[in-house]
């Protein structure tokens, strides 16, 4: 496709629920990065992928996060039993390659409110 | 442990002022330098990116940015702010000894750009 696209845009979700997100990376990207943007703060690192590999899953939060990828292509974000400190805006992001030198591209993002 | 610093919240200026949003960072090793910008309800948008060779690194919408190695700065700066440049902007850096894409991102900085 044409950007990184990320789905649902929003989810509201009952304490307690299991919710899975989804991203769409750019056609082709073999990089695709997970972070969590809370109300009013930074981003923060979740998880990356090379290909269907995460190397990198030192940002989960807790065991009831999880991702996966398949076919070097779509990745899904499952949080089990949500809680409320799980509500924010969970951000996509491809790059061409893992390389230091290359960009990122980010979705528009998935709002996630636990209630 | 790599880290960024965007020592200002918010940055306030008038319409055709030149702007400096600040950006410190630490890496060990060569740091590759990022700047984002996030409009409302959007994702990020990539803005610039440092890699090697010229300090002054020009890229989208007229913006640029400095690499100043002894300051280890890298500070976003425009020449004649707009309005529409009112947004929210985030500095990344990655580091050369890393083996990891991770892009590690400072707090935002929200610009605030008054007709």
């Amino acid at each position: 496709g044409a950007g990184v696209s990320q789905s649902p845009s929003n989810k509201v979700t009952e304490k307690g629920k299991d919710v899975e997100l989804r991203c769409d990376p750019i056609s082709g990207h073999t990089a695709l990065y997970w972070y969590r943007q809370r109300l009013g703060q930074g981003l923060e690192f979740l998880i990356y992928f090379q290909g269907n590999s995460a190397p990198d899953k030192s940002g989960l939060p807790s065991d009831r996060f999880s991702a996966e990828r398949t076919g070097e292509s779509v990745s899904t974000l499952t949080i089990q039993r949500t809680q409320q400190e799980d509500s924010a805006v969970y951000l996509c992001a491809s790059s061409l390659y893992v390389s230091v030198n290359t960009e990122a591209f980010f979705g528009q993002g998935t709002r996630l409110t636990v209630v | 442990a790599q880290s960024v610093a965007q020592p200002e919240d918010q940055v306030n200026v008038a319409e055709g002022n030149p702007l400096t949003v600040k950006c410190t960072y630490s890496v060990s090793g060569n740091p590759y330098l990022f700047w984002y910008v996030q409009y409302p309800n959007r994702g990020l948008q990539f803005l610039l990116k440092y890699i090697t060779g010229d300090n002054l690194v020009k890229g989208s919408y007229g913006f640029e940015a400095e690499f100043n190695k002894s300051q280890t700065s890298f500070h976003l700066k425009k020449p004649s702010a707009l309005v529409s440049d009112s947004a929210l902007y985030f500095c990344a850096v990655r580091s050369g000894s890393s083996n990891t894409g991770k892009l590690i991102f400072g707090q935002g900085t929200t610009l605030q750009v008054k007709p």
